[in-house]
């Protein structure tokens, strides 16, 4: 099946500093990937898509400027989380969209556990 | 906006013994994924409904949707401490690509 790939897995920042995630698929091209946000015990909440070539589309509440986006490429998308506060620690988690052969039609990373001191 | 409701929010069994999850849908589905995640990792997909009345299997992991699209049943058979983890349900919006997803069932399985 299709392959995601979303590095690091784990980053522990101090307050007021960026961090940089990266959502790859591996053998295959997207041209859409989503953005989640998963809190302890709560469901995946999506926060934007992300389409090569043009701006993220942000959901709403979700701050563009604070969480920035980027598609540069079909098989890359990276989420930027701006001036990092502690609120902003949570799993974060990435998808591609896809055709797959059971079905189902987006692949998931496996995550990123963001914690900000 | 599409709302999607787990239930139970979590469930304890016994190795060997069944279990059902249930999500149910505010609107009809177009298409419904069951997917099984571990907190703090990525989901793993387990099946797609889109017909009414279609059942799927896998193992000892079965799914449904009833006629009128608006509930599906994830029923496991014999249930192993390796079925333990969260099950989320996804639907489409609408058909649209993106996926919104029920607050998960957290599953424990003791040996």
């Amino acid at each position: 099946g299709a392959v995601v790939s979303q590095h690091p897995s784990r980053v522990i920042c101090k307050s007021g500093t960026s961090v940089k995630i990266e959502c790859r698929s591996l053998d295959f091209q997207a041209t859409t990937m989503f953005w989640y946000r998963q809190f302890p015990k709560q469901s995946l909440m999506l926060m934007a898509t992300s389409n090569e070539g043009s701006k993220a589309t942000y959901e709403q509440g979700v701050e563009k400027d604070k969480f920035l986006i980027n598609h540069a490429s079909l098989t890359l998308s990276t989420l930027t989380v701006t001036s990092a506060h502690p609120e902003d620690s949570s799993f974060y988690i990435c998808s591609a969209q896809t055709a797959g052969l059971l079905g189902e039609k987006l692949f998931f990373g496996s995550g990123t556990q963001l914690s900000v001191l | 906006s599409q709302e999607l409701e787990q239930s139970p929010q979590s469930l304890i069994v016994q190795e060997g013994k069944n279990l059902t999850i249930n999500c149910t849908s505010s609107k009809t589905l177009y298409g419904l994924y069951w997917y099984k995640q571990k907190y703090g990792e990525g989901l793993i997909f387990l099946m797609m409904l889109q017909k009414g009345g279609e059942e799927k299997s896998h193992e000892k992991i079965t799914a449904k949707l009833d006629e009128k699209k608006q509930q599906s049943s994830l029923h496991i058979t014999a249930s192993q401490p390796s079925h333990a983890g969260i099950y989320l349900c996804g639907a489409d919006e609408g058909g649209s690509e993106k996926l919104v997803f029920g607050k998960g069932t957290k599953l424990t399985v003791n040996p």
